[in-house]
């Protein structure tokens, strides 16, 4: 079993269109958890962190589920520009706070 | 300010060559990462080196793989001999501190032939 496991799409979704993507670990101990988005040949880059309270910017809204060790990430009004590769990441369990694990991603198109 | 240069962007080698990438991370950080997605995998976790020092080499794949970081400023990452399944995407990450975001090097491309 991976420990990081994503749906890898492709979503293809509309301009203006809500799409969400869903996320599971297999490590309960893990301590913290990220979003990382990748255009195509790119670096991943920080997204967001995801808290146990839910935290939201702006159009993006990321929810932690320790109990069921579940991480989602909401895009309200989608954007051309927010077609990427969105990874799911989880951070060790002691230490070491950039020894991160990454699923393999999420692909996102978003068309006019 | 300039972010994580990697070099090279590309390279392609021939089955038991030998290959040495360079990092070079955002000035001032002393934690510097390398990881690799080879084909169809996930983005895996290599080493963390703290200034000079190799803080955790988990990830390092097997002993054909180095990594150096003298004088804790740039860090190479040699591998000898090559073989095919070492292609694929090589990233470099650094951090001000060990709790601090990383921000990650646009990445070299392996390819072993």
């Amino acid at each position: 079993r991976k420990e990081v496991e994503q749906d890898p799409g492709p979503f293809n979704v509309p301009e203006g269109a809500t799409v969400a993507f869903n996320c599971t670990y297999s490590n309960s101990a893990s301590q913290s958890f990220f979003w990382y988005r990748q255009d195509c040949r790119k670096e991943p880059k920080l997204l967001m962190s995801v808290y146990s309270s839910g935290n939201e910017d702006g159009r993006f809204t990321a929810q932690l589920n320790r109990a069921s060790q579940y991480i989602s990430l909401l895009i309200r009004d989608s954007k051309l520009s927010d077609s990427a590769t969105y990874l799911c990441v989880v951070g060790p369990t002691a230490g070491g706070y950039n020894k991160l694990i990454f699923g393999a991603g999420t692909r996102l198109a978003v068309h006019p | 300010e300039a972010g994580v240069t990697q070099f090279p962007s590309h390279s392609v080698i021939e089955k038991g060559q030998t290959v040495t990438l360079r990092c070079d991370p955002i000035s001032g950080h002393d934690n510097l990462y390398w990881y690799r997605r080879v084909m169809g995998k996930e983005i895996k976790f290599l080493l963390h080196f703290v200034k000079e020092s190799k803080q955790d080499e988990s990830g390092m794949p097997n002993n054909r793989f180095l990594a150096e970081r003298t004088g804790g400023t740039y860090s190479t990452l040699k591998v000898q001999p090559a073989e095919l399944e070492d292609s694929g995407v090589y990233f470099c990450a650094s951090s001000q501190e060990e709790y601090t975001e990383a921000f990650f090097g646009q990445g070299t491309r392996l390819t072993v032939v």
